[in-house]
């Protein structure tokens, strides 16, 4: 069980606005990815945090910034915000030599 | 065309049957392999990892792997109405990195 826990659980900002989202660990594993998942699709990687250094990236615009902290624990950031940006946003834990588990999400609406 | 391809269904089974669900992917560079349960407005739950080629089963689960092919499957035994939910395969080209997601296939396991 990693007890991979997310925060909030939904929420509605206004266009342009700024949001941040959090993401822990009961463990506190030193991996952590982000993910933006529209509805009807899979999941699109953000980036990923090793040790609180970014570790790769994926096709999202600066505006998407992130934090790990000593503890492990993360911090997704978007900062002007767009409709488009409405979506289920997830972070997953690297618990093994290869497995991520993810958290239960946090749903944004953008109106 | 996406790097990982997946019919999003919805597939429809009766209770009892085997559900079959496969994904096609274009880069070669992949060597991890996850199948993941998402249930309706939760996040992704792994169901099953291999890495490179080969057969991994797991209870009523069995996930395949064709490299040569790019082509993987996750067959369900004895399927149940719990099952229903959205099937999401993911890959890799490095241990614990950047996911790549197909879109998902909706399956409906009717009692």
């Amino acid at each position: 069980e990693t007890g991979v826990t997310q925060s909030p659980t939904h929420l509605i900002k206004t266009r342009g606005q700024q949001v941040t989202l959090r993401c822990s660990s009961q463990s506190g594993h030193n991996t952590v990815s982000w993910y933006q998942q529209a509805l009807g699709q899979g999941p699109q990687f953000i980036f990923q945090y090793y040790r609180e250094e970014e570790n790769g990236r994926g096709n999202f615009p600066p505006r998407f910034s992130g934090l790990q902290f000593p503890n492990y624990s993360s911090e997704l950031n978007v900062n002007a915000l767009e409709l488009d940006d409405s979506a289920l946003y997830l972070c997953a834990v690297r618990t093994g030599a290869y497995e991520q588990y993810f958290g239960p999400g946090t749903r944004l609406t953008v109106t | 065309q996406k790097e990982v391809e997946q019919d999003p269904g919805p597939l429809s089974v009766p209770e009892g049957a085997i559900v079959s669900l496969n994904c096609t992917y274009s880069n070669s560079a992949f060597q991890y392999f996850m199948w993941y349960r998402q249930y309706s407005r939760k996040g992704p739950e792994l169901l099953m990892y291999t890495y490179s080629s080969g057969n991994k089963e797991d209870g009523r689960f069995t996930a395949q792997v064709d490299k040569s092919s790019k082509y993987i499957s996750l067959f369900i035994r004895d399927s149940q109405p719990s099952d229903s939910a959205t099937y999401l395969c993911a890959m890799s080209e490095a241990a614990g990195n950047k996911l790549t997601f197909g879109g998902g296939t909706r399956v409906l396991v009717k009692p």
